[in-house]
């Protein structure tokens, strides 16, 4: 089974901080780990994956994640927050059953304030 | 352009009366989904289809119906729709069945059932 994990619902930064949202994954496979974007009344946009290429994945809108093993983490960071960062981050994991469906965390909200 | 398109992106309906979302993609994708976001939960697979004449349960697809006839098409049917279902509706294709395959999201359909 799979799972994922997201800590904190609501993360707020300011602009120009660092951006840090979490991600904890549980899988009994080789996790493939994906990282969404929703921005308001839009569909869910790929930032990144984990496709055990490499452990530290570079995405869109400098956005990257590092995968740690020993930590079952996929968390995401960007260094300098934009105003236009404000959105709905999900993570998840492709796993077995439901045609290697997706299973996803909760999602963070991120609020950028000036 | 490469895109998931859904119809209709609002609906308000009313107990009982039987109503069908469409979804349509037109990148050759042999894999489609259907999920239901609601707050606090993330997205939960519905049903998911692997191929033309090819449909499954996903975690949740008490109350709804799907079908497969062509391979760009993949409406979701609700017989009979009811308050619970009231909910954000995401389409998803993807290329295949691969864990790491990327899932392609329709900008979502908000049902209210009264």
């Amino acid at each position: 089974a799979q799972s994922v994990t997201q800590l904190g619902s609501h993360v707020s930064v300011s602009e120009g901080a660092l951006v840090l949202l979490r991600c904890n994954y549980s899988s009994s496979v080789p996790p493939y780990l994906f990282w969404y974007v929703q921005y308001p009344n839009q569909g869910l946009q790929l930032l990144l994956k984990y496709t055990s290429a490499a452990t530290l994945v570079k995405g869109i809108n400098g956005f990257e994640a590092e995968f740690k093993k020993s930590e079952t983490s996929f968390h995401l960071t960007k260094p300098s927050a934009h105003m236009s960062d404000a959105a709905e981050y999900f993570c998840a994991v492709s796993g077995l059953g439901g045609g290697n469906k997706l299973t996803f965390g909760t999602g963070t909200q991120l609020k950028v304030e000036l | 352009e490469a895109q998931v398109t859904q119809n209709p992106r609002y609906l308000i309906t009313v107990t009982g009366k039987k109503l069908t979302v469409t979804c349509s993609q037109n990148m050759n994708h042999e894999y489609m989904s259907w999920y239901r976001q609601d707050p606090g939960l993330g997205l939960r697979q519905i049903y998911y289809s692997m191929n033309v004449e090819v449909t499954d349960k996903g975690d949740v697809p008490e109350g709804y119906k799907v079908s497969r006839k062509e391979k760009r098409n993949f409406p979701l049917i609700l017989e009979s729709p009811s308050p619970n279902q009231t909910s954000l509706y995401f389409c998803a294709s993807r290329v295949g069945t691969r864990r790491t395959d990327t899932q392609y999201f329709g900008p979502g359909t908000r049902l209210t059932v009264l």
